[in-house]
């Protein structure tokens, strides 16, 4: 079955250090990843994909992933944290169906603490 | 540039009651278009999604069902409510083609409270 796992419920972490909120995932054929963040009460926003090509992608408000296909996983890496980070985020994965369907994580919910 | 709409922002309906729910895209054509709903802001349950007019595949068998009457309305409803039916909605939108053909763009959601 094709899915995806975020294994913590939440990461803490002190402004400026940097952070990882963690991925992996299962499904057949060549694997097109996703990260979104949502913020209280608000709809999901894009923040980056991974479709081919380099294994580290760069996205919106200095967030990366780095993808693994030996350990099929996609990290979410920021190299410093900020108080505003402070969010919840899913990873996500297109299943290869034919269809458009995508499948969510659970959410990792992010806490930076000054 | 594309933006999508959803409304209302906030709805409390007693159970039982009927239910509708817009979204509407602008600055794209054609997009595939989803329904979700997320329950205790955690993770995302696809309802219903679609590619084309008329064109609707349901995920979760229940008492809501889809509509797209036109290309870029997305019409979520129920003829009856359930107290299970509370949770946040949103509605989502991709493009078929292009450099935006895969993520997906999400609306501001609806809070649905069935009493």
């Amino acid at each position: 079955a094709q899915s995806v796992a975020q294994p913590e419920d939440q990461v803490n972490v002190a402004e400026g250090n940097p952070l990882t909120v963690k991925c992996t995932y299962s499904v057949s054929g060549n694997p097109y990843l996703f990260w979104y963040v949502q913020y209280p009460n608000r709809g999901l926003q894009f923040l980056l994909k991974y479709i081919t090509g380099d294994n580290l992608v760069k996205g919106s408000y200095g967030f990366e992933a780095e993808f693994n296909k030996s350990q099929t996983s996609f990290h979410l890496k920021k190299p410093s944290a900020l108080v505003s980070d402070s969010a919840l985020y899913f990873c996500a994965v297109r299943v290869n169906t034919g269809g458009f369907k995508t499948i969510f994580g659970a959410g990792t919910r992010l806490f930076v603490k000054a | 540039s594309q933006t999508i709409h959803q409304w209302p922002a906030t709805l409390v309906q007693p159970v039982g009651s009927p239910l509708s729910l817009e979204c509407t895209v602008e600055g794209t054509s054609n997009p595939n278009l989803y329904w979700y709903r997320q329950a205790a802001g955690r993770g995302l349950q696809l309802l219903f999604y679609s590619i084309g007019i008329d064109q609707i595949s349901s995920e979760v068998p229940q008492n809501l069902s889809a509509s797209r009457p036109q290309d870029r309305q997305f019409i979520l409803s129920s003829k009856k409510l359930l107290l299970s039916d509370s949770g946040f909605y949103l509605c989502a939108w991709s493009a078929t083609s292009g450099a935006l053909s895969y993520e997906q763009y999400f609306g501001p959601g609806t809070r649905l409270t069935v009493t």
